[in-house]
């Protein structure tokens, strides 16, 4: 079946940029995100990607996106302690018509002052 | 415009009792679905409603799990006889159609089965 890989873990210092990585299987996804989770909050959705694209930037957010790879990746530019939480990769379930998410592990991005 | 809005945020209850998990959807969103979140996991999909119809259900983890919608509106989940390994936080999240690339999220209720 499908499935997301993430890295579990990555620290940086503030200021720095953040580039969390992301593999999935499923090469008839539509579209693939990035969610972010604060501690004790719901899911923000942070940016998302057409497949048919490789890049999309939106201020300090840049997604790159290798089809052939099957590989995503969300680089966070100066880095803020604010951002610490933990990242979502997800890709829309391209094998069915519902709209439904597979997502990753999460990958908690630690920011140190 | 409220966002989705989940209820109880907490639950406690104790092995074997069953338990009711309510999701308000945003206004006149058709698709709704339910995800389970374990702890320091990523988030599972449950099941997935069209209206109040629910094409998949593939990802209910076996028949003590049900769901319905009703007025295409709030939908309720249901654990009977509840186990320890339901531990979760459950997460509903609504968007306008299957289509449509957002999905939006409540804030979830974290179950804890004693």
């Amino acid at each position: 079946g499908e499935d997301v890989e993430q890295s579990l873990f990555l620290s940086v210092r503030e200021g720095d940029s953040s580039v969390i990585n992301c593999t999935y299987t499923d090469s008839s996804s539509t579209y693939l995100y990035w969610y972010k989770q604060e501690p004790g909050a719901g899911l923000q959705l942070l940016t998302y990607i057409f497949s048919n694209m490789d890049m999309k930037q939106d201020q300090r957010l840049t997604v790159l996106l290798n089809k052939k790879d099957k590989h995503l990746s969300l680089r966070i530019a100066d880095t803020q302690t604010g951002d610490s939480a933990i990242y979502f990769c997800a890709e829309s379930d391209g094998s069915s018509n519902t709209g439904k998410l597979i997502f990753g592990q999460g990958t908690t991005l630690q920011v140190k002052p | 415009g409220a966002g989705v809005s989940q209820s109880p945020s907490n639950k406690v209850t104790e092995k074997g009792k069953d338990v009711e998990l309510r999701c308000d959807p945003i206004s006149g969103h058709t698709a709704l679905y339910w995800y389970r979140q374990r702890l320091g996991q990523g988030l599972e999909f449950l099941i997935y409603f069209q209206g109040n119809s629910a094409p998949d259900k593939s990802g209910l983890p076996s028949d003590r799990f049900s769901a319905e919608r009703t007025g295409e509106s709030v939908s309720t989940l249901t654990i009977q006889r509840t186990q320890q390994e339901d531990s979760a936080v459950y997460l509903c999240a609504s968007t306008e159609g299957p289509n449509s690339y957002e999905q939006y999220f409540g804030p979830g209720t974290r179950l804890t089965v004693t």
